[in-house]
């Protein structure tokens, strides 16, 4: 699966939209782009996924460039509760038994009152 | 969306003794299921990989004797952390998915510290 690269760490303020940013510059053509976000001490959420459209679902949207290499989450009103650590993963969807997931280092967001 | 349910969510264990760590689906029949560990300020790395009624396949670095694993029903899969010491303890992490389906559910996760 292709690796991805974000930002570390991210500042938000309460109330604004959080752009978190992804670069995927090697995937591949049948690759999706996930995001999921960890909560302090609890486990990954799903928030979203896409394979070329951007994709918007009542948690995020996903906006993926048209050459694919790089994509942003968008949280539309950020909240306190939304501070957490957001990983962007791509993999090949599987239909059958395969396809688990790769974490990087996520990206820190903290939103702020 | 599904519900992936962890038991128990925290454990405390004697050094040398053995811990197990369940992993329900509540709402769907999962096929494979994923065991991820986690330390402080680090992301996940999984561990291992079960598909139900199969040996789980292991992530190099992981000692499968120690680590078993037991997929034995679509909906439950158990860790067991045999003669666990300090350096194990860590924040444990399942995921599972339904068949055909894209997305991973994670349970919320069991902090384990072996004194």
């Amino acid at each position: 699966d292709a690796k991805t690269t974000q930002p570390p760490s991210m500042d938000c303020a309460e109330g604004r939209a959080a752009n978190l940013p992804c670069n995927h510059s090697t995937i591949s053509g049948n690759e999706y782009v996930y995001w999921y976000r960890q909560i302090h001490s609890q486990g990954p959420q799903y928030i979203i996924h896409g394979l070329k459209n951007n994709e918007t679902n009542e948690m995020a949207s996903l906006i993926i460039t048209e050459d694919r290499k790089s994509s942003t989450l968008i949280l539309p009103h950020a909240t306190l509760r939304d501070t957490a650590v957001y990983y962007c993963i791509v993999r090949v969807n599987y239909g059958g038994s395969q396809g688990n997931l790769i974490f990087g280092k996520g990206t820190k967001l903290s939103v702020k009152p | 969306g599904a519900v992936v349910s962890q038991h128990p969510s925290r454990v405390i264990c004697k050094s040398g003794t053995s811990v197990k760590i369940e992993c329900r689906s509540l709402d769907f029949q999962a096929t494979t299921m994923f065991w991820y560990r986690q330390f402080p300020k680090q992301s996940l790395m999984l561990m291992a990989t079960s598909n139900e009624g199969s040996k789980a396949t292991y992530e190099q670095g992981v000692e499968k004797d120690k680590f078993l694993i037991n997929h034995a029903s679509l909906t439950l899969s158990t860790l067991t952390v045999t003669s666990a010491h300090p350096e194990d303890s860590s924040f444990y992490i399942c995921s599972a998915r339904r068949h055909l389906d894209t997305e991973a559910f994670f349970g919320q996760g069991t902090r384990l510290t072996v004194v």
